[in-house]
This record gives structure tokens, sequence and C-alpha cells, in this order.
């Protein structure tokens, strides 16, 4: 078990030019999830897969980003035409298919810092 | 998803036991409390998950009173690998994603 898995790490870009991150989650979770994340500020919910279906997506994810997880395994998440505002840490989860007890906890990768210049 | 309320920031030194109280009025009765910590420049970790009463683990103490309306996280003698930013959630069994808040911000000092 490597955990999540996110690259790159950092990355610096120009507005309007297009950025694409990739999330490797954990090899027996089902479940991934991309998250935002600003200075001083708690994630916020971007999307989420159950395998390779894309169940839930936040009103945060405008037209310019779009998800993907073919065949159930890696996921990437593509910016288009990036602004200025979209300067955050895009962080990947995964989780297990489900709990016997408790609710399900939830396994972060460290993050992809993205500047937009 | 139940609504958290919990300090903005907290202060400490090494050594000393450190009390995190998080409120959650309207809890729901499918929500866990469930507790994350986050370095600066990495993703949430998970420390510790509870219903009610006590759950214990080799990172910290979660206390849970009967009513639910609020919990407290319990780090007994911290060190300064401990400034971190934790964070409180109520979590149902068949939630769909987290919702975070701001978190509360822990500064340990030598």
């Amino acid at each position: 078990d490597t955990g999540v898995s996110q690259d790159p790490r950092h990355k610096i870009t120009k507005r309007g030019q297009n950025v694409t991150f990739r999330c490797d989650p954990i090899s027996e979770h089902n479940r991934l999830y991309w998250y935002r994340q600003t200075l001083g500020q708690g994630p916020e919910f971007l999307t989420y897969f159950q395998n390779e279906a894309q169940l839930e997506k936040s009103r945060l994810l405008s037209d310019r980003f779009s998800a993907e997880r073919p065949k159930g395994s890696f996921s990437t998440l593509e910016i288009q035409r990036t602004e200025q505002g979209d300067s955050a840490m895009y962080l990947c989860a995964s989780s297990r298919p489900g709990s016997t007890s408790g609710a399900n906890v939830l396994t972060f990768g460290a993050g992809s810092r993205l500047t937009v210049l | 998803l139940a609504k958290t309320t919990q300090p903005i920031s907290m202060d400490s030194y090494e050594g000393q036991e450190v009390n995190i109280t998080c409120s959650h009025n309207n809890i729901a009765t499918n929500d866990y409390i469930t507790w994350y910590q986050q370095f600066p420049s990495q993703g949430p970790r998970f420390i510790i998950q509870g219903y009610k009463t006590k759950v214990t683990n080799e990172v910290a103490s979660l206390f849970i009173p009967a009513d639910r309306k609020s919990s407290t996280l319990s780090l007994p003698r911290v060190s300064l690998s401990d400034t971190a930013v934790y964070y409180c959630l109520g979590v149902s069994t068949g939630f769909q994603k987290l919702v975070f808040g701001t978190g509360t911000r822990l500064l340990v000092s030598p």
C-alpha cells in the first residue's frame, strides 16, 4: 500500500493555459474524490467517483473543470483556460467500498499545488 | 451532514495535554464524529472516529457525551510535531462526501 499518489506536486502556469492533474488511489479503493483547498480554508469538495462513474459534482466545478476516471483506476482533473482564481491545492482522496462499522474514512494524497500567473 | 463549530486556534506547550472541543448541536442519529489532522502542504489525515462514549487509539482519545451535541479530541503530551490544523466532521454512514470547516489551528511551542 503506497497510499494515494498525486502528480505533479507543483504546477506553475500562465493564465489561459490548460493543466491536468493525475491521482492514483489505493488499489482496493473504489471511491475517489477531488477537493480543492485555498490558504487558510478547509478542503472544498469538487467531485466524487465510484469506480468509473462520476456520481456527484459540486457547483464549484465550472465547465472549465473536467474529471475522469477511466476503468475505475486512476483519475485526472483537467482545468481549461486557467484563471488566477484557480490557484489552490488540489487534493485527491480514496476510500473503501464500504465499512462494516462506523462511517467511511478517506485517505488523502499530498496534493497538487497550482499557481496561475 | 452535521454542522460543526470548533475554535479557530489553540496554543500549547510541549508535554501538555490538549483538548479541542467541537460543537455539533444538529448531529443526526447515524452521524459519526470524525477528526482529521492536516500538516502544511499535505492532505488531511484521519485521526479518530467515534459514535458515543470514549474511543482511544495510539494517537488520540475522543470523548462524546450521551447527548452527542459536542465532542472533545484529546491529544496527550503534545510535541512540536503535533502543530497542525484539526478538523471535526459529522459523517453519516451513508455519506458521499466530507464537508470540512476551517478547523482548529493548534500551535505547540517548546
